[in-house]
């Protein structure tokens, strides 16, 4: 079962890169890893998923190692209203495993 | 297209008493799954339903429990309420199981006094 670890946050300011990083250890052949927003009071939102290399959205981009132990969530030119708490989640393919979440980055975006 | 719906949004439950909270997925998807956030423990995964059936569990006691019915609705309940299940219960649904593209509800605020 793969353990997802995050840096708990993150500052930054409108208009610049943020990269928050995930690590997954033993992460298992067949895992996905999909990242997700969540701000107060609403359920966790869907940003981008990505089992290898490179995956890329109108949102962000996805960065993945060979070795696939960590993940890479790439948020360009940040605005205010990304200010929230991001989260990666590591997903089975195989009857039997436990979906789970990182503890989550919360990201603070300042003027 | 409607979202994932859960009812009800707020409660509020004596220690002892007894829950359920309901789940309605998004039209078409056949997974359900369900978790407990909470400020200390963050996202917890209970319980996915795939087509009636409990496909995964979470390690919570056996007070937990849920279901799924044939129109892919889910319910979970949780009996004998303790101050620590006081929690932000969220629902997700996915067209498949075995995929981390889900879609969650707003939740389900439970508060135990």
């Amino acid at each position: 079962l793969a353990k997802t670890t995050q840096p708990i946050s993150m500052d930054s300011y409108e208009g610049q890169e943020v990269n928050i990083t995930c690590s997954h250890n033993n992460i298992a052949t067949n895992d996905y890893i999909t990242w997700y927003q969540q701000f107060p009071s609403q359920g966790p939102r869907f940003i981008i998923q990505g089992y290898k290399t490179k995956v890329t959205n109108e949102v962000a981009s996805l960065f993945i190692p060979a070795d696939r132990k960590s993940s890479t969530l790439s948020l360009p030119r940040v605005s205010l209203s990304d200010t929230a708490v991001y989260y990666c989640l590591v997903a089975v393919r195989n009857a039997g495993n436990m979906l789970t979440f990182g503890g989550g980055t919360r990201l603070m975006v300042k003027p | 297209k409607a979202g994932v719906t859960q009812t009800p949004r707020y409660l509020i439950k004596t220690r002892g008493q007894q829950v359920t909270l309901s789940c309605s997925p998004i039209s078409g998807h056949r997974s359900v799954s369900w978790y407990q956030q909470t400020p200390g423990q963050g996202l917890q995964f209970l319980f996915e339903y795939f087509s009636e059936t409990q496909r995964n569990k979470g390690n919570f006691p056996g007070r937990f429990s849920g279901r799924q019915f044939s129109n892919s609705r889910s319910e979970m309940n949780v009996s004998t309420l303790e101050l620590g299940d006081s929690a932000l219960y969220l629902c997700a649904s996915s067209a498949s199981a075995n995929t981390g593209e889900l879609f969650f509800g707003e939740g389900s605020r439970l508060t135990v006094l």
